[in-house]
């Protein structure tokens, strides 16, 4: 495997499941993210991970955990979700450095999460 | 807070012609970074082109080039010889420069079809 993955592809849940979604970075990177892509709405940045500490949670619901266990890999947890978590997340990752130099952020193919 | 405006939710073109998708943004910073991605149908982000925005000079890559206006806040890219590949949501994303945010901010996306 090469590049960001992401397991599964497509996900249907109830509302009282269960469930995590897996991203795997293959490129040796030290900073990972998730994202939720919902229909006609901006990419939103839910967390990011820098050398496995988490360093933003931006203002997501709790019923979405995040787990770090490692610099390549990155779960986000699912439990009691509402069908508004409907969406496509994506997961992506870089190399972050403490210059001020740009690093580019490779994103994985995405999990489809239905809710219903 | 920065914001990144896409004003064309919809653009078609005609292969083998010259598009050119818009993008304004808000900041009040003075040194970042500005993207194009694009996300075909198989939903991975592949980032197209980048800008900095201390280099007045537009950035190109191949058939891709942005018309960068600073002090207008605009950020365009023009495809030039349109293929059908081509054909996918473009989105513009904006970062800050340096520090440790790494947080990339997205516009809504402009979904670009391409005619045969």
């Amino acid at each position: 495997e090469t590049g960001v993955t992401q397991t599964p592809r497509h996900l249907v849940m109830g509302m009282t499941n269960k469930k995590s979604l897996k991203c795997e970075q293959h490129l040796g990177h030290n900073a990972m993210y998730w994202y939720k892509q919902s229909a006609k709405k901006p990419l939103e940045l839910m967390f990011v991970y820098n050398f496995k500490e988490q360093t933003e949670n931006n203002s997501v619901p709790s019923r979405f955990s995040p787990e770090c266990p490692n610099s390549s890999h990155l779960f986000l947890h699912l439990h009691t979700l509402q069908p508004e978590d409907s969406a496509l997340y994506l997961c992506a990752s870089s190399q972050e450095t403490s210059t001020s130099s740009y690093n580019e952020q490779f994103f994985g193919p995405g999990t489809r999460l239905t809710v219903l | 807070a920065q914001t990144v405006t896409q004003s064309q939710p919809e653009m078609s073109v005609q292969e083998a012609e010259t598009v050119t998708l818009s993008c304004t943004y808000d900041t009040s910073e003075s040194d970042y970074y500005l993207f194009w991605y694009k996300q075909p149908p198989s939903r991975q982000m592949i980032l197209v082109i980048r800008q900095e925005a201390y280099k007045q000079q537009n950035a190109t890559e191949n058939r891709f080039s942005v018309n960068f206006q600073k002090a207008a806040k605009s950020f365009s890219l023009k495809i030039s010889d349109s293929q059908l590949g081509d054909a996918a949501m473009y989105f513009c994303a904006y970062r800050t420069r340096g520090g440790s945010n790494y947080k990339l901010t997205f516009g809504k996306g402009t979904l670009l079809t391409v005619n045969p």
